[in-house]
């Protein structure tokens, strides 16, 4: 079946440093790839996606690009804010079937000043 | 455009009690969505809804009900509460294809004693 993996946390770290939260799928065919994310209190948004191999999704200085060769989908930013403190959620949506999502276990991310 | 609401925000119910879960989006989504999140574990499906009129078991349906009413809204239902529905629930939609963003509820937090 379907499946992501996503690296455990937290991951703690300073303003303005640099962030990569890993991200790796199992999937038939040609899943679309997501990258959520959950502030306290709150249901979880859409981040960025991409829905093909090569593409690089890109949303608040927050970059993904979908690799299929190595069937991942990390996120990465060059450089975070207090205010990116949240829990992020890769996911997938299979290209066949009931596209039913398969989402990650989740990465907190804490950030200081 | 209120997205996807949900009712109530927060719970507490006694074990073998009975509630409904509320859940409704106005963005004409054909496919709705029912998850629990639990620490550690990410969030599981327990039922969808592929279009009005359909409803599917997802990953954990044991202990639930569902009811698409009309296209807008989709219910949850606990028939006999038990400590181990404790749990944040979320209601998503989409329009149910491989390539399109789920949009989430603020969730409801409910404690089963």
């Amino acid at each position: 079946g379907n499946s992501v993996t996503q690296m455990e946390g937290p991951v703690t770290l300073s303003e303005e440093a640099f962030l990569t939260i890993n991200c790796t799928y199992t999937a038939t065919g040609y899943p679309s790839l997501f990258w959520y994310v959950q502030y306290p209190g709150e249901g979880l948004q859409l981040l960025l996606k991409a829905t093909k191999a090569d593409d690089k999704g890109s949303n608040k200085g927050f970059e993904a690009t979908y690799r299929k060769e190595t069937t991942s989908f990390h996120l990465e930013k060059g450089s975070v804010q207090v205010s990116d403190s949240a829990v992020y959620f890769c996911a997938l949506s299979p290209s066949g079937g009931s596209y039913i999502p398969t989402f990650g276990r989740g990465t907190s991310l804490i950030v200081h000043p | 455009n209120a997205g996807v609401t949900q009712t109530p925000k927060f719970q507490v119910l006694k074990t073998g009690q009975s509630m409904t879960l509320q859940c409704a989006q106005d963005m004409n989504h054909n496919s709705m969505y029912w998850y629990r999140q639990d620490p550690g574990m990410g969030l599981r499906l327990i039922y969808y809804s592929a279009s009005e009129g359909t409803t599917d078991k997802g990953e954990v349906p044991n202990g639930y009900n569902v009811s698409r009413l009309n296209k807008r809204e989709f219910s949850l239902r606990l028939e006999s509460a038990a400590p181990s529905q404790t749990s944040v629930y979320f209601c998503a939609s989409s329009d149910g294809r491989n390539t399109d963003t789920q949009y989430f509820g603020p969730g409801t937090r409910l404690t089963v004693l």
